[in-house]
């Protein structure tokens, strides 16, 4: 079975600094998926960025990067210049393909709080 | 086409009452998920469609819940004789097939509250 772990349930950052959010996975399928989604307080979930297991460089979105360790399985979030827009709550997910579904799972999320 | 839709954004409702939620994927997209997210938690998966088949189910979806995509486009999710631990967020999202990305684009969510 998958699982997502996060061991962040709350993170403060200020202004303008870069914060990193912490994701670790396991799983035995050798090419999977992982993903970071944002939930401001309205509820909708947000796609950030993907990261394939595969990929040979880490994934880049704009202010958001992945810190892809294979090996240590962590997949951690990077959001430089954070902005005060930027307060909400972060899960990861790893895609499971297993039945053809590419249903996700879900860590327990982080929640940012970004202060001036 | 402005994304995800669902409806109704609240639903309050007695223990014992049948509810249904609606889901409107993007036009294009022929997956739909269905998730569940309780306070604290990240979503838990529910079930699936591609087109009109639903071919995956959660062992979190009790007998009680019933879902179903007609012609492959919109989806209902039902929960029959609610109880008051069915109160949570009904998150439903929509994919294209395919290899590659695919990322799931997420509605606003239904919630539930039942009391």
């Amino acid at each position: 079975a998958q699982k997502i772990t996060q061991t962040q349930p709350g993170m403060f950052v200020q202004e303008k600094e870069a914060v990193t959010l912490d994701c670790t996975y396991d799983t035995s399928d050798p090419s999977y998926g992982l993903f970071w989604y944002k939930q401001p307080s309205s509820g909708e979930m947000i796609f950030l960025i993907y990261q394939g297991s595969y990929d040979q460089q880490n994934a880049t979105e704009g202010r958001y990067s992945l810190n892809f360790q294979k090996a240590r399985k962590s997949a951690n979030l990077v959001i430089s210049a954070s902005q005060l827009g930027d307060s909400a709550m972060y899960f990861c997910a790893m895609r499971d393909s297993t039945g053809g579904g590419n249903k996700l799972t879900f860590g327990t999320g982080t929640q940012l709080k970004v202060e001036l | 086409d402005t994304g995800v839709s669902q409806d109704p954004r609240h639903k309050i409702t007695k223990r014992g009452q049948n509810v249904t939620f609606r889901c409107d994927p993007i036009s294009e997209h022929n997956r739909l998920y269905w998730y569940r997210q309780t306070l604290g938690q990240g979503p838990e998966f529910l079930t699936y469609f591609q087109n009109e088949a639903q071919l995956e189910k959660s062992r979190l979806l009790s007998d009680r819940f019933s879902a179903e995509r007609p012609k492959g486009s919109f989806s209902t999710l039902e929960i029959q004789r609610t109880e008051q631990g069915d109160s949570a967020m009904y998150l439903c999202a929509s994919s294209p097939t395919g290899t590659g990305v695919a990322e799931q684009y997420f509605g606003p969510g239904t919630r539930l509250t039942v009391t």
